[in-house]
């Protein structure tokens, strides 16, 4: 089966602009999560998405929003770009409830100039 | 404040030799576990897993020990590989917060032939 696709791998903006990152996960999964990678600080978790409920939460400030759609496809959006937000943006799948099988996308690699 | 820690940023390991990478965590509600292994320019695949209830989980080369009083966990890799070189998470889950996956910063392991 296929995997979790994140489109597009790369991204180079300029500060201040927006960006929208999307994510398809696997057929039949209903959970989406999304993770920031910068060195140094591991996965920093942003967002949970539930049929198309977000369930969860991480501390990032509300620049950060996410959505999720009825066939679970999931955008991740960062408005107002800083620096800082230059990092590898993971979005990982599972089938939801009590499966913890979750499988990561190859990730979309963000640069902010 | 970061619940989960691998406190060693990096270890090289001879190749047949032992690897052992450790995690400890401050949240007692913790009550599932991960290790989660990537690859540059790849998203995290997960590796191996371990309730709570349990003290070990063995799958092929890779076991994890979980000790709860002292919230600290360990991946077992033996024999160790050249392509087991890569940055290894440990992840943790309560499980009653859906699917909000709390991850170390990560070890990366080099296994030098």
């Amino acid at each position: 089966k296929a995997g979790v696709t994140q489109t597009p791998r790369y991204l180079i903006k300029t500060r201040g602009q927006q960006v929208t990152l999307s994510c398809s996960p696997i057929s039949g999964h209903r959970s989406v999560s999304w993770y920031q990678q910068t060195p140094g600080q591991g996965l920093q978790f942003l967002f949970e998405y539930f049929s198309e409920t977000q369930r969860n939460k991480g501390n990032f400030p509300g620049r950060f929003s996410g959505r999720q759609f009825s066939n679970s496809r999931s955008e991740m959006n960062v408005s107002t770009l800083e620096l800082g937000d230059s990092a590898l943006y993971l979005c990982a799948s599972s089938p939801g409830g009590q499966d913890y099988g979750y499988t990561f996308g190859s990730g979309t690699r963000l640069t902010v100039v | 404040d970061q619940q989960v820690k691998q406190n060693s940023p990096s270890l090289s390991v001879q190749e047949g030799r032992i690897s052992i990478l450790n995690c400890d965590y401050t949240n007692s509600m913790f009550d599932y576990f991960l290790w989660y292994k990537k690859y540059p320019a790849e998203g995290p695949t997960f590796l191996i897993s371990i309730s709570s209830i349990k003290d070990k989980n063995e799958d092929g080369r890779f076991t994890v020990f979980l000790n709860k009083s002292a919230k600290h966990l360990s991946l077992h890799i033996v024999p160790s590989q050249p392509g087991d070189s890569a940055v290894y998470f440990c992840a943790a889950i309560v499980k009653t917060s859906y699917d909000k996956v709390i991850f170390g910063p990560g070890t990366s392991l080099s296994v030098i032939p």
